[in-house]
């Protein structure tokens, strides 16, 4: 069974910096082709993608955000970590992490986590 | 980097109802593209990828189709639990989001 828990603190000063832990269950993020993603979302607002990180450690990033963000993980504790600094209140949003396969030249991501809602706010 | 535009954004449908939403890509993404359906307070849950393969447990009235820059996903008989916002996300480079089309009553 997939599982993926997003958790982080819930509100962050402007200026700070974010980090966020995905613990997930049911998968390696060793295995060939599969990755981990970040996704937020403002209140009622639209999805956004931020960050990926694959198998053999690759990492990408929305190219309007990677000056902020970093994504890394550790496959010994089924964990995935981004941050994003320099926080401000238009980061306000749920961030969701989820399972990213890459099968037969496509991706999806078929598990997501509950999200977390971060809020920015002094 | 590519943009995703979905019409309409808002939609009105009765249960039995037909539905058809439209995706478009500010470039050709070839079949690289997903559908998911999103409900509040939830994460969204995959539907459809590669533009038309279903995912494993989705009922079969959802079908994906088009390719190169529009799509198109159709729900053929609208049930009770349809009713929720829909986005189609390219992935040929990267990911994108589009705007979202909420399926109201």
């Amino acid at each position: 069974q997939v599982t993926l828990r997003e958790s982080g603190p819930a509100l962050v000063k402007p200026t700070q910096t974010l980090t966020l832990t995905c613990n997930f269950s049911g998968f390696s993020l060793s295995t060939s082709g599969m990755c981990v993603s970040w996704i937020r979302q403002p209140p009622g607002k639209a999805l956004e993608w931020l960050a990926r990180i694959d198998w053999d450690d690759d990492k990408y990033y929305s190219t309007s955000l990677e000056t902020r963000l970093t994504i890394s993980k550790d496959t010994s504790k089924n964990q995935v970590v981004l941050t994003m600094t320099n926080m401000d209140p238009v980061d306000t949003a749920t961030y969701f992490c989820a399972r990213t396969p890459y099968i037969s030249g496509s991706y999806r991501f078929d598990y997501w986590g509950q999200g977390a809602l971060v809020t920015v706010s002094s | 980097d590519i943009q995703m535009t979905q019409s309409p954004s808002t939609l009105s449908a009765s249960v039995g109802d037909r539905v058809t939403i439209t995706c478009r890509a500010s470039q050709s993404i070839s079949s690289w593209l997903a559908w998911y359906q999103q409900k509040p307070g939830k994460a969204p849950k995959i539907l459809i990828y590669k533009a038309s393969s279903l995912e494993s447990g989705v009922p079969s009235r959802f079908s994906g189709s088009g390719s190169g820059t529009e799509f198109t996903l159709t729900i053929s008989s609208l049930q009770p639990d349809d009713f929720a916002t829909y986005y189609c996300q390219q992935y040929k480079n990267y990911f994108t989001f589009g705007p979202g089309t909420k399926v109201e009553i």
